[in-house]
């Protein structure tokens, strides 16, 4: 079974801060994908990796944003200085060539004071 | 662009209602469908996927047809239950040479269903 792991489940921190999201796939993947998730907006790609190489990073919101694949068993976003409205669950997702298909993670809820 | 739009919710249905929960779509090429379900403090789950036209997906008694006439993806259950409570959310993919692309999504419907 596919599965992903994301840590921390919540972060709760005060704007200006460096925030960083931790994701690493269990099992078999080619490409891994990064989610936002907030009331007003719904569910947004931020970046895609194909093989460890980002592919797609036209949805991170601006420079504040980076994101990192440094092998295929891990990936993290960062968003360094934090502000308010980055409040939102951050998914982590990915694609097994397997079934063809996408799975989540559980997710991390920020919280930017 | 692509997008999807499903209806707005909240749904709140009686336990063993019919639910439909309606979704369409837009498109540039041929893409994969997909519903997901997010329980409550829960990441995303596939409940059921349809890659081309006049495929049905089918999952716990959840059903899709791929209706590429209409340009539509409706979820149906014949009798919920009230562990069927949960945001379900209509989503697209492209296909790129064999391979799926990113997920674009609706915005959700919260779906209660009362004893």
């Amino acid at each position: 079974d596919a599965g992903v792991i994301q840590s921390p489940r919540h972060e709760v921190t005060e704007m200006g801060q460096e925030v960083t999201l931790r994701c690493k796939p269990i099992s078999g993947h080619n490409s891994l994908f990064w989610y936002r998730q907030t009331m007003m907006r719904g569910l947004e790609l931020l970046i895609y990796f194909n093989n460890n190489v980002p592919i797609d990073d036209s949805g991170m919101p601006e420079d504040r944003f980076s994101a990192k694949m440094p092998n295929a068993s891990f990936s993290t976003l960062k968003i360094q200085p934090s502000e308010p409205r980055d409040s939102a669950v951050y998914f982590c997702a990915i694609l097994s060539p397997y079934t063809d298909t996408q799975y989540f993670g559980p997710g991390t809820r920020l919280t930017v004071l | 662009g692509d997008s999807v739009t499903q209806m707005e919710g909240p749904v709140t249905l009686s336990e063993e209602a019919f639910l439909t929960i309606n979704c369409t779509y837009t498109a540039t090429g041929y893409p994969s469908l997909f519903w997901y379900v997010q329980y409550p403090g829960e990441g995303l789950q596939l409940l059921l996927k349809a890659t081309k036209a006049d495929d049905k997906g089918s999952n716990k008694g959840f059903e899709a047809t791929y209706r590429k006439e209409t340009t539509s993806f409706h979820l149906e259950k014949g009798s919920v239950q009230v562990s069927d409570s949960a945001v379900y959310f209509c989503a697209l993919s492209e296909n790129y040479g064999g391979s799926q692309g990113n997920l674009i999504f609706g915005k959700g419907t919260k779906l209660s269903v009362k004893p």
